[in-house]
């Protein structure tokens, strides 16, 4: 992957309320896009991913989808909880590379 | 309980120092990684080991040097930083040096360059 663009940078909603993150990618021939939570003072951790033959996969309350032609993935949090209150960032593989190129990060603030 | 480990937790030094950060993993894993995480920007990966071989070094200045001595450890090298190098370092490992295999990070080393 050459270059991941995150939106927005910081995104507030109000507990109960969903929460969508998108990312666009240059590389058509990225093929997996994972997603990460950093929590405040802690470490990234994987929450979920997709790969390039799959348009969307779910997890409980969390959802990404990819639209390949038009080259970017979204993050989906449903019924958002004060929990959610993370920093999310996405990524993505390139083709012919083994590493991650991850977006700016997004501050999610969820508002009891 | 992390299953990635790293010391110090916080680190400040002047820019003549000379210090190490450490790593350690215990899940097993064939890939470590030195990512660099400073404010408003994405996460810069700097270097991968792949049992013990340096397969990445992203370009990264030599004044950091990095050290794996086994597929369970991984170090830091720091000599003579300027203060931009300011910012949180995180170790991660994975059990292949692939993109599509899951990174485990460690809690990082928050470093101040005075």
């Amino acid at each position: 992957g050459e270059n991941v663009e995150q939106h927005p940078s910081t995104l507030s909603v109000q507990e109960g309320d969903s929460a969508v993150i998108k990312c666009t990618y240059s590389d058509s021939a990225s093929n997996y896009f994972p997603w990460y939570k950093q929590e405040l003072g802690k470490r990234p951790q994987l929450i979920i991913d997709i790969r390039s033959n799959v348009g969307e996969k779910k997890d409980q309350r969390i959802a990404v989808t990819l639209n390949k032609t038009a080259k970017h993935f979204s993050l989906h949090i449903t019924e958002t909880q004060p929990e959610d209150s993370a920093v999310y960032f996405c990524a993505e593989e390139g083709a012919g590379s083994y590493q991650l190129t991850f977006g700016k990060g997004t501050k999610l603030s969820v508002i009891p | 309980e992390t299953g990635v480990t790293q010391t110090p937790r916080h680190l400040v030094m002047g820019m003549t120092n000379k210090k190490s950060l450490k790593c350690e993993q215990h899940l097993g894993h064939n890939a470590m990684y030195w990512y660099k995480q400073s404010a408003k920007k994405p996460l810069e990966l700097m270097f991968v080991y792949s049992l013990e071989e340096r397969v990445e070094n992203n370009s990264v200045p030599s004044r950091f040097s990095p050290e794996c001595p086994n597929s369970s450890h991984l170090f830091l090298h720091l000599h003579t930083l300027q203060p931009e190098d300011s910012a949180l370092y995180l170790c991660a490992s994975s059990p292949e040096d692939r993109a599509y295999s899951p990174l485990h990070f460690g809690n990082g080393t928050r470093l101040t360059v005075t």
